[in-house]
């Protein structure tokens, strides 16, 4: 079981932010939150991960509410090569060896 | 730096015949490998981890097998291939001493079964 939600497609303006939520409602004290994305025919790319804090890098942000039942990953100025499908994991910490992914979210972005 | 490299990019079997992919990790000492398998407009299914050499688990009953018969080497397998086994197969790795759990991605194999 993946133990996400996420909406199956979504889509935003070139150069607007994207907003891409995810449901972990049974998320445990000791699991990160991942987050991949997936290019067509490629396999996936790490963009972000986080515990408790909202985490940001050079790819994207990731908000994590306080109660930690769901998390938004944010790329703020989308562009057309962030087309793909994103995946939001999450991991015990005390497991390196497996990542279930979901379905996932297909994002268009839209010129 | 690490990389990792997946052979073949792409192959077309009969039914019935057997597969081998093959993948192997470089710049990286005992890393965690992976077996996933996604089928035409569906997500990612893992097929097999491997924390070790000669140690192998399948997390889906099916009709491929795995094998690590060195460090950095990890092969799927299949000694009769079903149409069903078509697919977009991706070897991925991890580093268990870092823990982190991000995971890095070969370039995957299509297999297309007929």
């Amino acid at each position: 079981d993946a133990k996400t939600t996420q909406p199956p497609s979504m889509d935003c303006a070139e150069g607007r932010a994207a907003n891409l939520p995810c449901n972990h409602s049974t998320i445990s004290g000791n699991e990160y939150v991942y987050w991949y994305r997936q290019i067509h025919s490629q396999g996936p790319q790490y963009i972000i991960h986080g515990l408790k804090n909202n985490e940001t890098n050079e790819m994207a942000s990731l908000i994590i509410t306080e109660d930690r039942k769901s998390s938004t990953l944010i790329l703020p100025h989308a562009t057309l090569r962030d087309t793909a499908v994103y995946y939001c994991i999450v991991r015990p910490m005390d497991s390196s060896y497996k990542l279930i992914f979901g379905s996932g979210t297909r994002l268009l972005v839209r010129p | 730096s690490q990389t990792i490299h997946q052979w073949p990019a792409t192959l077309v079997q009969p039914v019935g015949s057997p597969l081998s992919l093959e993948c192997t990790v470089e710049g990286t000492s005992n890393p965690n490998l992976y077996w996933y398998r996604q089928a035409a407009g569906r997500g990612l299914q893992l097929l097999f981890y491997s924390v070790g050499i000669g140690q192998i688990s399948s997390e889906v009953p099916q009709n491929l097998s795995a094998s690590r018969p060195q460090d950095r080497q990890f092969i799927l397998s299949s000694k009769k291939l079903l149409l069903s086994d078509s697919g977009f197969y991706l070897c991925a790795w991890n580093s268990w001493t870092a823990n982190t759990g991000e995971l890095f991605f070969g370039e995957g194999s299509r297999l297309t079964v007929l």
